[in-house]
């Protein structure tokens, strides 16, 4: 049973381009969450995600970054027009709604 | 909003020691979960133990344990017999489980075990 895959594990963009991130969930798993981690610090919630519905993205900034969990597919994860404070690593955990998340090995952002 | 605070930035142990992570949380709520991950340097977020704050019993996993005051608000965890695979950032976190499992998470301790 493959845990939650995230891909690319690196990317590197340059300012104003867009980042898009991927996250399949554990198998069976239907809620998706996606948190930032900045460098040194702790992880910070951004959104969370059920099949076609966002549930909650209080965390998420108001421009630039949206984010999906499609009938079909992985969740996608879009930071648009990047900068340097971007920068970090994006994680995505999934979950069937037991009070316990399984986490990726999280996507590393470097804008350049 | 809840807040949870891990006041130790750094900490190192001698292998096979046991070592004391803090932890202290703020919330108004009366039903929720506290979680303890571990961070290794791969970065992959790996659950080491939860708690239930319902729960008076205090939970075990193996060499880990933690020392839950709800009255306090504090969440400490123990590692005994440290092991240098024990070496990585630890974070506390809280979940008021109301459908959304959102987890806030702590800034984080980088425990050191040094051989």
């Amino acid at each position: 049973n493959a845990g939650v895959m995230q891909n690319p594990r690196h990317l590197v963009r340059r300012r104003g381009q867009e980042a898009r991130l991927r996250c399949s969930p554990m198998k069976g798993h239907s809620h998706v969450y996606w948190y930032r981690q900045l460098p040194e610090e702790g992880l910070k919630f951004m959104v969370y995600l059920q099949k076609e519905n966002i549930i909650d993205e209080s965390g998420m900034p108001k421009e630039r970054f949206s984010a999906e969990f499609p009938k079909e597919g992985p969740s996608i994860l879009r930071i648009q027009q990047v900068v340097r404070g971007d920068s970090a690593a994006y994680f995505c955990a999934s979950s069937t709604n037991t009070g316990e998340l399984f986490f990726g090995e999280g996507s590393r952002l470097t804008v350049l | 909003a809840q807040t949870v605070t891990q006041s130790q930035p750094e900490m190192s142990v001698q292998e096979a020691e046991t070592v004391t992570l803090s932890c202290t949380y703020d919330t108004s709520e009366n039903n929720y979960y506290l979680f303890w991950y571990k961070q290794p340097p791969s970065r992959q977020m790996i659950l080491v133990i939860r708690q239930e704050a319902y729960k008076q019993q205090n939970a075990t996993e193996n060499r880990f344990s933690v020392n839950f005051q709800k009255a306090a608000k504090s969440f400490s965890l123990k590692i005994s017999d440290s092991q240098l695979g024990d070496t990585a950032m630890y974070f506390c976190a809280f979940m008021v489980y109301f459908g959304n499992e959102k987890l806030t998470f702590g800034t984080g301790t980088r425990l050191t075990i040094i051989p």
